[in-house]
């Protein structure tokens, strides 16, 4: 079954300053990768997905995200963080056998003033 | 205005006690999804149905139920067998469709007294 891995359970950034949230995949022949958002006490929201093409993907909100292939590796961007974007975020990957979601342990993202 | 409604958005349950959740979507999607959160653990996959009338166990199974008698709705049963209830629990639909988005309720934190 593929999987994915977050290595951060917490990222503490000062608001302006860039972040980057970590997420490796286990390999497979295709893969499709996504990232979502959650505020607390709330449902998830897509950010942005990868399936083919273009490894730079850009989603809402000003993030954006790396395919690498070579280091199986699907990472989190922004160039300046606000205090809004104070969430958790989960990397996830389709698993073609169940035709579902697997997400990674999530990532709590701090922005501080 | 088209989405995912979950319910209660809080549940309590005694000892012993059989609770029901409900999720309901008019996005006309054939596939629907139970997922629990718990702090640090991310989101773990319950059960899932592709179709109506049909339902795969997920990671976490154990102590729950589920029936998918009508496309749009995906009642979750926490039964008494399930002995550490407590958690976020969030609902999600999509097309099924490889790499299509899942879109997500808001969630019902149910708690035990």
């Amino acid at each position: 079954a593929q999987s994915v891995t977050q290595l951060d359970s917490q990222v503490p950034v000062f608001e302006e300053a860039p972040v980057e949230l970590r997420c490796n995949y286990s390999s497979s022949v295709s893969v499709y990768l996504f990232w979502y958002v959650q505020y607390p006490n709330q449902g998830l929201q897509l950010l942005l997905k990868y399936l083919s093409g273009s490894t730079l993907v850009k989603g809402i909100n000003g993030f954006e995200a790396e395919f690498n292939k070579s280091q199986t590796s699907f990472h989190l961007r922004k160039p300046s963080v606000h205090i809004s974007d104070t969430a958790e975020y989960f990397c996830a990957v389709w698993d073609t056998g169940r035709r579902a979601l697997t997400f990674g342990s999530g990532t709590r993202l701090q922005v501080q003033p | 205005d088209g989405g995912i409604t979950q319910s209660p958005k809080y549940l309590f349950r005694k000892e012993g006690q059989n609770v029901t959740l409900s999720c309901e979507q008019n996005l006309n999607h054939d596939a629907m999804y139970w997922y629990r959160q718990d702090p640090g653990q991310g989101l773990r996959l319950i059960y899932y149905s592709q179709i109506v009338n049909d339902f795969q166990k997920g990671d976490i199974a154990e102590g729950y139920s589920v029936s998918r008698e009508k496309k749009e709705s995906f009642p979750l049963t926490v039964t008494s067998a399930q002995k550490n209830p407590t958690a976020f629990y969030l609902c999600a639909s999509s097309t099924g469709h490889r790499g299509e988005t899942q879109y997500f309720g808001p969630g019902t934190r149910l708690l035990v007294l």
